[in-house]
């Protein structure tokens, strides 16, 4: 069955460090990957995606991913993170009509 | 263009009364689901739909009915309310397969 792991439930980093998310998949076939962001009181707003070509794309908000099909992973990175960052992050995988999340990773930022 | 749009924001609902969450989207997207989000379990599926007259069955669809009687529209029914149904409730749609999801601002509903 699809699944996605997102290892972290939280991750604490200093404004104008840099940040990278973990997320692992299962999935038999190729995966259609997203990541979304979610500020406190607010619906799902996509960061990026993949569905095929080159590995690493880029999001909105200066933010990326690459995808790594030998290591089922799509790790979200952003190199200097700013205060409006600190949210909760979703990883998701596309599998047949549906879309799949991870259970999330809360961002703190430090000043 | 509003996107997709939720009402109400909040309900409080007693043990055992009923109540439809609605949604809608202006978009023309065939697809379309509801999800409940609990703190800590990310996202569950309840129910979807990828076209007007068709829905199915998500991860966790007891307690729950829906209807698509139109593309825009798919509206959530709660029909005996109960405790564990106290969540926040996101609808969301799409144009298809592969495609994103985007999501309305979710209602905050509250059991007692």
């Amino acid at each position: 069955a699809q699944s996605v792991t997102q290892p972290d439930i939280h991750i604490t980093v200093s404004e104008g460090a840099s940040l990278e998310l973990r997320c692992n998949y299962s999935y038999g076939a190729t995966p259609y990957l997203f990541w979304y962001v979610q500020s406190p009181g607010q619906g799902l707003q996509l960061l990026l995606k993949y569905f095929s070509g080159d590995t690493l794309v880029q999001g909105i908000k200066g933010f990326e991913a690459e995808f790594k099909r030998s290591q089922s992973s799509f790790n979200l990175r952003k190199p200097s993170v700013h205060w409006s960052d600190a949210a909760e992050y979703f990883c998701a995988v596309g599998a047949d009509d549906k879309i799949i999340f991870g259970k999330g990773t809360r961002l703190h930022i430090l000043p | 263009n509003a996107g997709v749009t939720q009402t109400p924001k909040f309900r409080i609902l007693k043990i055992g009364q009923s109540m439809t969450l609605q949604c809608a989207q202006d978009m023309n997207h065939n697809y379309m689901y509801w999800y409940r989000q609990d703190p800590g379990m990310g996202l569950k599926l309840i129910y979807y739909s990828v076209g007007a007259g068709i829905t199915d069955k998500g991860e966790v669809p007891n307690g729950y009915n829906v209807s698509r009687s139109t593309t825009e529209d798919f509206p959530l029914r709660l029909e005996l309310a109960a405790p564990s149904q106290t969540s926040v409730y996101f609808c969301a749609s799409s144009l298809g397969v592969p495609s994103e999801q985007y999501f309305g601002p979710g209602t905050r509903l509250t059991v007692t």
